[in-house]
């Protein structure tokens, strides 16, 4: 899997946007983008995937750059609940044996949203 | 809708006890997983089974570790005889299928402590 880069914490001011950057520069063409957070004493939770295009859904946007190398988790408006580890992970498709459904989790970036 | 469901959320226990982990995977899904979690080594794979079957043990540590999945509603993960460094927490997450394109949706964990 291609290793992935984020800084280890960021902070971010309640009801603002949080752009938690990722880089992943030797990501291969059919590697996906995907991006998990855990709450502390929670489980991980999925939060959003891409592979080329720009993603949104109800709880996240995701901006991938055109060459691939790095992409951005947009939360448009945090909350204070929005505290917490994000991983970003480079996924891959296909190899031996059905290895794509691996997960490799980082360290990830600790946002922390302040009142 | 329910999500992973694992059981029990703690679990103390002396050196040299057998641990069952339980897990009930999200109705529907076919692809089952455990991860461990600790300071030191973050997230890690342990075990990957597709409709009941195990497809990836290479993440177990030891024979004192097995898992099983006798029906896709229910998985073990049995630790016979526990020892200290066991000391973890323990995700479940299930999936459709194994595929890239699935995103892993995860328990709450079991947080194991051996004394």
């Amino acid at each position: 899997d291609a290793k992935t880069t984020q800084p280890p914490s960021m902070d971010c001011a309640e009801g603002r946007a949080a752009n938690l950057p990722c880089n992943h520069s030797t990501i291969s063409g059919n590697e996906y983008v995907y991006w998990y957070r855990q709450i502390h004493s929670q489980g991980p939770q999925y939060i959003i995937h891409g592979l080329k295009n720009n993603e949104t859904n109800e709880m996240a946007s995701l901006i991938i750059t055109e060459d691939r190398k790095s992409s951005t988790l947009i939360l448009p408006h945090a909350t204070l609940r929005d505290t917490a580890v994000y991983y970003c992970i480079v996924r891959v498709l296909g190899g031996s044996g059905g290895s794509n459904y691996k997960l490799t989790f980082g360290k990830g970036t600790l946002l922390t949203v302040n009142p | 809708d329910a999500g992973v469901i694992q059981s029990p959320r703690h679990e103390v226990t002396e050196m040299g006890q057998e641990v069952t982990l339980r897990c009930k995977p999200i109705s529907g899904h076919n692809s089952l997983f455990w991860y461990r979690q600790t300071m030191m080594r973050g997230l890690e794979l342990l075990i990957y089974f597709n409709n009941n079957v195990p497809i990836d043990d290479s993440g177990m540590p030891e024979d004192r570790f097995s898992a099983k999945m006798p029906n896709a509603s229910f998985s073990t993960l049995k630790i016979q005889p526990s020892e200290p460094r066991d000391s973890a927490v323990y995700f479940c997450a299930s999936s459709l299928k194994g595929g890239v394109n699935q995103p892993q949706h995860f328990g709450d964990g079991t947080r194991l402590s051996i004394l």
